[in-house]
């Protein structure tokens, strides 16, 4: 297993587009979990799913911003109507089970809204 | 609003020498990690504290959880330039403190 891998490392868009983020956990992982990363802070939660649920949203997750996780597998972030606030990495990450269990995070995607 | 309050918010050293971080609550928790990250990378998991008071050891890092489990600090001994990097404490389902950046001269 090569760890946790988030796809596109890199993102640039414009104002107004729609951009979507991928996110493959380690396979026997059931947690998934996204945050938001803005220079000079911590990760932000925004939310996390078990299995297929998603159990719990951060209220800095608006009606523009959407996650999945169809089969339990992978996930998808969806921002629509990017605005220039939404720059930020996006990292997500995921675990067996509780935090003494350890969280293994992805490299992010960096995006940018121009 | 960050519940964990970490400080210092910037550190520089020369190598060789020790540093020390901490991050501070108000609140109990019932785990600590903390996670090493650096540009343009995830976060990496260090250390989970359970106990309270409780200390572990990473080679020349040493974790401490306060006996209250309301704080934690790392302490890095003879600091070497590949300890470069922001120190992130995390708790409660990862929440975040704002981390200490650390920059070790050679």
């Amino acid at each position: 297993d090569t760890g946790v891998s988030q796809n596109p490392r890199h993102k640039i868009t414009k104002r107004g587009q729609n951009v979507t983020f991928r996110c493959d956990p380690i396979s026997e992982h059931n947690r998934l979990y996204w945050y938001r990363q803005t220079l000079g802070q911590g990760p932000e939660f925004l939310t996390y799913f078990q299995n297929e649920a998603q159990l719990e949203k951060s209220r800095l997750l608006s009606d523009r911003f959407s996650a999945e996780r169809p089969k339990g597998s992978f996930s998808t972030l969806e921002i629509q109507r990017t605005e220039q606030g939404d720059s930020a990495m996006y990292l997500c990450a995921s675990s067996e089970g509780t935090a003494l269990r350890g969280y293994t995070f992805g490299s992010g995607t960096r995006l940018t809204v121009v | 609003t960050q519940l964990l309050e970490q400080s210092p918010q910037f550190l520089s050293i020369q190598e060789g020498e020790n540093l020390t971080v901490y991050c501070n609550s108000s609140s109990v928790f019932s785990s600590l990690q903390w996670y090493r990250q650096e540009p343009g990378e995830g976060p990496v998991l260090l250390v989970t504290v359970v106990t309270g008071g409780e200390v572990k050891k990473l080679k020349r890092l040493t974790f401490q959880f306060g006996d209250a489990r309301k704080d934690s600090s790392l302490h890095i001994t003879a600091a070497q330039p590949g300890d470069t990097g922001l120190y992130l404490c995390a708790a409660n389902k990862l929440s975040f403190g704002a981390g200490t950046t650390v920059t070790v001269r050679a």
